[in-house]
């Protein structure tokens, strides 16, 4: 199974919205709303954000939203913040029954 | 407040067996997925298998030949072995889990996680 494709980096100005991106295939993104988004400070253990492409667990700010389209879904994080800073990661179940994860991707707040 | 801890040698030599073990407090092992997520040194996460509670498993096609997951719920815990380990093995090992009744895929609980070296 091959790494969903992530841009390697964004940034964006606080108080601004950001869309981060999540390309695969029918196998995996396409074919079931299963995906994930992870949030991962550094030195820190990711955290769900996002899951089943759009619900929050509880606990997360209603600022980031997910969706999807085709093979490809996308997180939003709205009005950000300095603490919106980090990495993430999506995820997806498969065909094959596994979970893939996304290259992941570095979002700087400028 | 469910709480997983790895525990495990933190260097191993090429060519032996990555063992550990996750330790599962506050809450049952019942009716969740049990999974180990990995992430090399500046790198990205990697899936490495998933169980659920009655022992089923799957694991990531790269790795299925030298991966064994295992259960021991009388004492609540969840274990890896990774065989015949390389350098590229050398990783920040995440023990994990969903919630009760959740999806494999919806991981909601992570461990602090254990770097594993491989080295002679």
């Amino acid at each position: 199974q091959s790494a969903l494709t992530q841009p390697a980096s964004v940034s964006e100005s606080p108080g601004q919205s950001i869309t981060i991106s999540c390309s695969g295939t029918s196998s995996d993104v396409g074919g079931y709303n299963y995906v994930s988004w992870y949030q991962q400070h550094p030195g820190e253990a990711p955290k769900l954000m996002i899951y089943d492409v759009s619900s929050r667990p509880s606990g997360v700010s209603n600022r980031f939203s997910g969706s999807k389209s085709g093979n490809t879904a996308s997180l939003t994080i709205s009005g950000l913040q300095a603490q919106d800073e980090a990495d993430y990661y999506c995820s997806s179940y498969t065909t094959s029954s596994t979970v893939v994860f996304g290259g992941g991707t570095k979002l700087t707040v400028l | 407040q469910v709480q997983l801890q790895e525990s495990g040698p933190g260097l191993v030599k090429p060519s032996e067996t990555l063992s550990l073990t996750c330790s599962v407090s506050g809450g049952s092992m019942s009716d969740s997925y049990w999974s180990w997520i990995r992430q090399p040194p500046g790198k990205g996460l990697e899936w490495v298998g998933y169980m659920y509670y009655s022992g089923s498993t799957n694991y990531n096609p790269s790795l299925k030949s030298r991966v064994t997951m295992s259960v021991d719920m009388s004492k609540n815990q969840f274990s890896l072995k990774l065989s015949s380990v390389t350098a590229a093995d050398t990783a920040v090992y995440y023990c994990v889990g969903s919630a009760r009744g959740s999806a494999s895929w919806v991981v909601s609980l992570w461990g602090r996680g254990t770097l594993v070296t491989v080295s002679s």
